[in-house]
């Protein structure tokens, strides 16, 4: 069975300082990767995704991602954050071989900016 | 592209009354809908998934006499939360794919449900 792990439950960083928020997952083969960002009382946005391909994937909003083989690991990365950047962010995995592609959720991590 | 609507966005029912939430893609036709459900503070969790005209497959533990889905055509699906209770009470998300496996899911802005 697939799943996956977001180490990090809350992250505070400065405004304008890099980030880097991680992600591990368990699956047999390659997976399809995701990460997507909720507002509070809102539902998800897409900020980019991982198929097949070159593994430095670039995203929304100045977002990138790498998804590393040999650490089970699709890590999001922003060099400068801005306040509005502050949500809570979810990995989420889908196996390539179920029909409906399901997406299997990380437990997520709160970004919160400080001025 | 890609919007995913969802009707209401908040509903407040007495306990023993059924609520209806609907799931539309506005500009793409969706041959695979999920719904998830969100507690607060947690991350979702899949309630079923259903392929336009055809039953629903539920996740284990989530009753399918509970939580009726409908997909009658490929822009709208429907969850119905039957004979609701406080412990239905939650923020229910739902989320449209279009044809291929490799496709994105695209979500809504979810609605939240409070059952008194």
């Amino acid at each position: 069975a697939q799943s996956v792990t977001q180490p990090d439950i809350h992250i505070t960083v400065s405004e304008g300082a890099s980030l880097e928020l991680r992600c591990n997952y368990s699956y047999g083969a390659t997976p399809y990767l995701f990460w997507y960002v909720q507002s509070p009382g809102q539902g998800l946005q897409l900020l980019l995704k991982y198929f097949s391909g070159d593994t430095l994937v670039q995203g929304i909003k100045g977002f990138e991602a790498e998804f590393k083989r040999s650490q089970s690991s699709f890590n999001l990365r922003k060099p400068s954050v801005h306040w509005s950047d502050a949500a809570e962010y979810f990995c989420a995995v889908g196996n390539p071989n179920n029909a409906g592609n399901m997406l299997t959720f990380g437990g997520g991590t709160r970004l919160m900016v400080k001025p | 592209g890609a919007v995913v609507s969802q009707h209401p966005s908040r509903v407040i029912c007495k306990s023993g009354t059924s609520v209806k939430i609907e799931c539309r893609s506005l500009d793409f036709q969706a041959t695979t809908m999920f719904w998830y459900r969100q507690f607060p503070k947690q991350s979702l969790m899949l309630m079923a998934t259903s392929n336009e005209g055809s039953k629903a497959t539920y996740e284990q533990g989530v009753e399918k006499d509970k939580f009726l889905i409908n997909h009658a055509s490929l822009t709208l699906s429907t969850l119905t939360v039957t004979s609701a209770h406080p412990e239905d009470s939650s923020f229910y998300i739902c989320s449209a794919r279009r044809g291929t496996n490799t496709d994105t899911q695209y979500f809504g802005p979810g609605t939240r449900l409070t059952v008194l």
